[in-house]
């Protein structure tokens, strides 16, 4: 089974420039996260969707931060404009729809696009 | 907001010593997951504990969740090089709570 696809990689752009990230979950999995990873630190959620909704965006600074998943499948990231700060990893990750009685499932998480602003 | 620490930050061992990070919420957690991340790489699941009280093991790691389920804690036995790696623990708070808050994470590294 295929794992979450992220890309690019690797982005290094100027402040003020704007950046977008993609990710393919997994086949199935009807949520879809997106986390920042500052080195050093836990991944921080920025927006969770269910399908094609947002579930929880409450960290997402969305002067410069956007995110879709318009068909429910793929998602996009964009930063517009990048700030210094906003160096760090981006990490999409995935999970199947929460059954009912069951608890939540687990996250599987793509390789990251290591983001350097400068 | 819900907070997740983790302690401690750092732990340096001998191979084949014991390891244990703590992880403490501010708030009763509906359920907890553990994830492991090798340097480079991206968060694995390692388990999740959804009962008060509850243990889980997994060959040389123990899980627990406090009566609580306000804390966990992960003990790895006779570690072994393989075990390097950043611990997290994430919780997800009660009342229906569907976000997953991350602890910081304890970095373990290993002198064999």
């Amino acid at each position: 089974e295929a794992g979450v696809a992220q890309s690019p990689r690797y982005k290094i752009i100027e402040k003020r420039q704007s950046v977008a990230f993609w990710c393919n979950p997994i086949s199935g999995h009807a949520t879809l996260y997106w986390y920042q990873q500052i080195l050093g630190q836990g991944p921080k959620l920025l927006i969770q969707f269910q399908n094609n909704g947002v579930v929880d965006d409450s960290q997402l600074p969305k002067d410069r931060f956007s995110a879709e998943r318009l068909k429910g499948v793929d998602s996009t990231l964009k930063i517009q404009p990048a700030k210094l700060e906003d160096s760090a990893v981006y990490l999409c990750a995935s999970s199947l729809y929460p059954s009912a009685g069951a608890a939540y499932n687990e996250q599987f998480f793509g390789p990251g696009t290591r983001l350097t602003v400068l | 907001g819900q907070q997740v620490m983790q302690i401690p930050q750092y732990q340096h061992v001998q191979e084949g010593e014991d390891f244990t990070t703590y992880c403490n919420s501010s708030t009763t957690l509906s359920n907890i997951q553990w994830y492991k991340q090798r340097p480079g790489g991206h968060p694995v699941f390692l388990i999740q504990l959804v009962k008060s009280g509850e243990v889980k093991k997994q060959k040389r790691l123990t899980f627990q969740f406090g009566e609580a389920k306000k804390n966990s804690s992960l003990h790895i036995t006779a570690t072994q090089t393989t075990d390097v790696g950043t611990y997290f623990c994430a919780g997800r708070g009660g009342q229906g709570a569907q976000k997953l808050v991350f602890g910081q994470g304890t970095r373990l590294t290993i002198n064999p």
